[in-house]
């Protein structure tokens, strides 16, 4: 079945790291952009990062530019998302999604990862 | 990169047509032909109904239908049924090279 499993989600400190996975199966991956959106409990959707499929050209959301890192891996089929200094707000559920083209649509979701920030 | 701009909530009868609006600016919705819509159902992931401003994937109902002017690019759902009760985002490529979601609309099915 073509799908997007992430994992790596859970409860972490304020200023804590945090790393989230997303395993990509029965597609080529590198045929695609990938990109991450995430979703505040009760909240909107928000565009977090997209890199493209060579990795060559990789984008950010003013919110987290600066303390998150996009990542992909071919050999393995996985995206990652490095989380650094996180924050309370930060708290969400991390969508991973895949697009033909860093511009095109998300054709495809994972189920998420809720990201709890909390003390 | 503030959010594009949705109304909070839209309603209507089984059967009616309803519009969602998504306003940006000549830098995103405007500037480029990448909006895309998305219907998503609590507890669930966002699902693809609309890409290219006004193309639809194959297996999503033909009573969705896109569209755009201006700076403004619409979402009509028509025949309005109750698994149309969902929220919906729409989404555009920005000249920032970054993605932007709108506000989000609830749609409730009376």
């Amino acid at each position: 079945e073509v799908q997007l499993v992430e994992s790596g989600g859970g409860l972490v400190q304020p200023g804590r790291s945090l790393r989230l996975s997303c395993a990509a199966s029965e597609f080529t991956f590198d045929d695609y952009a990938m990109h991450w959106v995430r979703q505040a409990p009760g909240k909107g959707l928000e565009w977090v990062s997209g890199i493209s499929w060579d990795s060559s050209r990789i984008a950010y959301a003013d919110s987290v530019r600066g303390r998150f890192t996009i990542s992909r891996d071919s050999a393995k089929n996985s995206l990652y998302l490095q989380m650094n200094s996180l924050r309370v707000d930060d708290t969400a559920f991390y969508y991973c999604t895949r697009a033909r083209f860093l511009e095109f649509e998300f054709d495809l979701w994972g189920q998420g990862t809720l990201v709890t920030v909390s003390s | 990169q503030s959010a594009l701009t949705q109304p909070a909530s839209v309603s209507g009868s089984p059967g009616q047509s309803i519009t969602i609006s998504c306003t940006g600016t000549n830098s995103d919705v405007g500037g480029y032909n990448y909006v895309s819509w998305y219907q998503q159902h609590p507890g669930r992931a966002p699902k693809l109904i609309i890409y290219d401003v006004d193309d639809r994937p194959s297996g999503v109902s033909q009573r969705f239908s896109g569209s755009r002017s201006g700076n403004t690019a619409s979402l009509t759902i028509s025949g309005l049924q109750a698994e149309d009760e969902a929220d919906y985002y729409c989404n555009s490529y920005t000249s920032a090279i970054t993605r932007v979601f709108g506000t989000g609309t609830r749609v409730t099915v009376l």
